[in-house]
């Protein structure tokens, strides 16, 4: 069984470029969810996706958009990159009915 | 929507003394809760959780209580070592919809002296 992985482990990006963060769950889960982690708080809801579809969203803008292929890895991406987007990016895998999730190592995107 | 207040933000205990974080929770609707661990640089990790229909779980030196009437949840880890340095993250989950979403905590730092 392998854990979920993403990439790349680090980003540096400058303000208004576009970003694609990776995420590839762990065997047998179908449902990934997306997470930000700003320096010194807690993991914040961005999406989820199921089935190739959302399901479900956090209080995110339109620019963080997402997808899921069938393989059920996942991409998070983010348009019109601002300093505020800077932070930890984490997935996490889980089973469709099933709570627990699983997390990934994270993509850690620092804006300039 | 769900808000989880995590307390304290910081905790330090001497080496074999025990370690007690407690959350509050607001949607009555919630029923699965998490803890998790997050050493520097690393992914959270899983380290135990509780549903509500438990009152209390116990995994070696760590235990978890649920009090669902007060919406509050506790992390309680007996004989601290110096390897329980990290960060920890509570979190709230409501299941009964189409998605399983997490709401985290803000984290406690726990440092373990030895």
């Amino acid at each position: 069984e392998t854990g979920v992985t993403q990439s790349p482990t680090h980003l540096i990006k400058t303000r208004g470029q576009q970003v694609t963060l990776r995420c590839s769950s762990q065997s047998g889960h179908n449902t990934v969810s997306w997470y930000q982690q700003a320096l010194g708080q807690g993991p914040q809801f961005i999406f989820q996706y199921y089935r190739e579809e959302e399901n479900g969203r956090g209080n995110f803008p339109p620019r963080f958009s997402g997808l899921q292929f069938p393989n059920y890895s996942s991409e998070l991406n983010v348009n019109a990159l601002e300093l505020d987007d800077s932070a930890l990016y984490l997935c996490a895998s889980s089973l469709k009915g099933g709570e627990t999730q699983y997390f990934g190592p994270g993509t850690r995107l620092l804006v300039l | 929507g769900e808000n989880v207040e995590q307390h304290p933000s910081t905790l330090s205990v001497q080496e074999g003394d025990s370690a007690v974080i407690k959350c509050t929770y607001s949607d009555s609707a919630s029923n699965y809760f998490p803890w998790y661990k997050q050493e520097l640089g690393k992914r959270p990790q899983l380290i135990i959780d509780i549903r509500s229909n438990v009152g209390e779980k116990k995994d070696q030196r760590i235990a978890v209580t649920l009090n669902k009437t007060a919406k509050h949840f506790s992390l309680h880890i007996t004989e601290t070592q110096p390897e329980d340095s990290a960060v920890y993250f509570c979190a709230a989950m409501s299941s009964g919809g189409s998605n399983y979403k997490l709401t985290f905590g803000k984290g406690t730092l726990l440092t373990v002296n030895p």
